[in-house]
């Protein structure tokens, strides 16, 4: 069956540095792909898409490439902010629409 | 616009009672609703998938009696616990996928705590 493999958290970071969050996946076919982020006692906001291979999805300052090579779609921002603190969920859809979550990655950034 | 909303957005009940939960697509139409489950620190449960008319399909190990869905219109879907007990406990996230075809991505509504005493 899909399934995620996400970077292990917790991510502690201090405000304007570079964010990495790594993310692989096995699927069937070729799925879209999409990082979610999730705010403390909040549900799930998308924060952004890839639907076919080499797409770039952006948003916020977050970017994510659809790897097809590599099953990849890593998560990167240039710098980071205090209000980026979040869970960021890496998912792949399937045909169904039905979407796989990785384990989530926490990130937190001090000032 | 994509916004789902959700109610309650926490209830407390005892045990043995029955608690239902609404999901609404506020500003487009959902064929296809989403019901997942989330433990504290881990990620998302995807619970059953339900289609607007049509009974829900449940993912394995979840029990269709105890967690009912119903989708009785293309911007409504609920899910009812059944005879709640304090393993129930827990935050439940509906998701919403748009009527088009073309668009695979599902809108997240802010979640229901659920705590059954």
């Amino acid at each position: 069956g899909d399934s995620v493999t996400q970077m292990e958290g917790p991510v502690t970071l201090s405000e304007e540095a570079f964010l990495t969050i790594n993310c692989t996946y096995t699927a069937t076919g070729y799925p879209s792909l999409f990082w979610y982020v999730q705010y403390p006692g909040e549900g799930l906001q998308l924060l952004l898409k890839a639907t076919k291979a080499d797409d770039k999805g952006s948003n916020k300052g977050f970017e994510a490439t659809y790897r097809k090579e590599t099953t990849s779609f890593h998560l990167e921002k240039g710098s980071v902010q205090v209000s980026d603190s979040a869970v960021y969920f890496c998912a792949p859809s399937t045909s169904y629409g039905k979407l796989t979550f990785g384990q989530g990655t926490i990130l937190t950034v001090h000032p | 616009g994509a916004v789902v909303s959700q109610h309650p957005s926490w209830v407390i009940c005892k045990s043995g009672t029955s608690v239902k939960i609404e999901c609404r697509s506020l500003d487009f139409q959902a064929t296809t609703m989403f019901w997942y489950r989330q433990f504290p620190k881990q990620s998302l449960m995807l619970m059953a998938t339900s289609n607007e008319g049509s009974k829900a399909t449940y993912e394995q190990g979840v029990e269709k009696d105890k967690f009912l869905i119903n989708h009785a219109s293309l911007t409504l879907s609920t899910l009812t616990v059944t005879s709640a007990h304090p393993e129930d406990s827990s935050f439940y996230i509906c998701s919403a996928r748009a009527l088009s075809q073309a668009e695979e991505t599902q809108y997240f509504g802010p979640g229901t705590r659920l705590l059954v005493l």
